[in-house]
């Protein structure tokens, strides 16, 4: 069954600085990982798909990247803004499914 | 917006109501999904509908019932819920490939957050 982890729970940063959100996942036979964005009260956002046989995914500040054989992603935000805060999630795909992390609250303050 | 939308966007229901909740998504899309997302839970996968057909059934109770007419229509029908069963409850959508299995995004609506009294 897979298991997904993503540290820190929560960040608090000035704005401006570079950020490393993290997410291990214990079946690394997935198909892709896709990270999520997610406003409070709302739906997500799908911010990058990475495919099993990627390494990284690049989407204007955000960059992804994939080690799939020791079951890690990992999501660089660029130059961080108030703008970008929420929660980030991190969701491997297996089969025929999204199994999602608990996320990494972001906030950036001005 | 994501092409997904769902009503209502909100829900306050007594233990013996029944409702419904709707999804549709207008992306051509031929999976759509139920996830329920509880205060301090990851999100956990409800239903999946591939080609309109139920391939997942998450160990979900009775009482939450599916329906999908077509490949652009989903409902979760609701019945003598229990105040547990409150939280957002999201749809989602996306192109999958003959065995169920994509390598494309998905797309989640708004959610509906419910509230069972």
């Amino acid at each position: 069954k897979q298991e997904v982890t993503q540290i820190p729970a929560a960040l608090s940063v000035p704005e401006g600085e570079n950020l490393v959100l993290n997410c291990s996942f214990t079946d690394s036979a997935i198909y892709n990982l896709q990270w999520f964005r997610q406003d409070p009260g709302k739906g997500l956002t799908s911010l990058l798909l990475i495919q099993s046989s990627q390494r990284e995914q690049t989407s204007g500040r955000l960059n992804a990247s994939l080690d799939k054989s020791s079951g890690r992603s990992t999501l660089y935000i660029a130059a961080s803004q108030p703008g970008d805060s929420a929660t980030y999630l991190c969701a491997p795909y297996n089969t025929d499914k999204l199994i999602f992390g608990t996320g990494t609250r972001l906030q950036v303050f001005p | 917006e994501t092409g997904v939308t769902q009503t209502p966007r909100h829900l306050v229901m007594g233990m013996t109501n029944k409702k419904s909740l709707k999804c549709e998504q207008h992306l051509g899309h031929n999976a759509m999904y139920w996830y329920k997302q509880s205060a301090k839970k990851p999100l956990e996968l409800m239903f999946v509908y591939n080609f309109k057909e139920q391939t997942e059934n998450n160990s979900v109770p009775s009482r939450f019932s599916p329906e999908c007419p077509n490949s652009s229509h989903l409902f979760l029908h609701l019945h003598t819920l229990q105040p547990e069963d409150s939280a957002l409850y999201l749809c989602a959508s996306s192109q999958v490939w003959d065995r169920g299995t994509t390598n494309e995004k998905l797309f989640f609506g708004s959610g509906t957050q419910l509230s069972v009294l």
